[in-house]
């Protein structure tokens, strides 16, 4: 089974509205981290956000938040009053056990802004 | 602080070379990765290091080849290059602590193997 889905390849969303980008992960692991990439066409992976699996707020960074549901493993992402920069490749990524720092990611999805 | 630099940015082999990629960081992270990402994919982990002579495989090792001398340097190591490894590699850096530590990354080397 796939670690972490994201099963929306393109989303299309209007300038200043906000978004949700979905994040499924499967794990048995009951410690594990919740992190959020974003790759702009120049390609550098660039950090948002994390969640740890013990976290008992959702975590926000500025316009960035995530929705976590443990009981359903979701992990998504929401981005308040989007901008045009915006728009770039968005990776939920997951590490398991404390310890053990490797990051197993999705295949992304990309975001476009529409002015 | 450069953070993590990774040269060269772009290479073109032909089949059967080999090359070696080298990333260095100057945040004194413990812990080092390689990655590398295929047209419209997410990344797969090809090896890891938790410290200075300390390595280990990841998802996709086949090819590849690690090193570990100091905390700083990290290069990934391709024998005979196939066009299979045509990729973007990334190398990555985190510290090792209890709360939720992002890891850094560099700017990609975009490898062509023909």
């Amino acid at each position: 089974a796939q670690k972490i889905t994201q099963t929306q390849p393109g989303m299309f969303v209007q300038e200043k509205e906000a978004v949700t980008l979905d994040c499924t992960y499967d794990t048995s692991d009951p410690s594990y981290g919740l992190f959020w990439y974003k790759q702009p066409s120049s390609g550098e992976m660039i950090f948002l956000i994390y969640q740890g699996s013990y976290d008992q707020q959702n975590a926000t960074e500025g316009r960035y938040s995530l929705n976590f549901q443990k009981a359903r493993k979701s992990a998504n992402l929401v981005i308040s009053a989007s901008q045009l920069g915006d728009s770039a490749m968005y990776f939920c990524a997951m590490r398991e056990t404390f310890g053990n720092e490797k990051l197993t990611f999705g295949t992304g999805t990309r975001l476009t802004i529409i002015p | 602080n450069a953070g993590v630099t990774q040269t060269p940015k772009f290479r073109i082999l032909k089949i059967g070379q080999s090359m070696t990629l080298q990333c260095t960081q100057d945040m004194n992270h413990n812990y080092m990765y390689w990655y590398r990402q295929d047209p419209g994919m997410g990344l797969k982990l090809i090896y890891y290091s938790v410290g200075a002579g300390i390595t280990d495989k990841g998802e996709v090792p086949n090819g590849y080849n690690v090193s570990r001398s100091t905390t700083e340097d990290f290069p990934l190591r391709l024998e005979l290059a196939a066009p299979s490894q045509t990729s973007v590699y990334f190398c990555a850096s985190s510290y090792n602590t209890p709360q939720g530590n992002e890891q850094f990354f560099g700017p990609g080397t975009r490898l062509t193997v023909l």
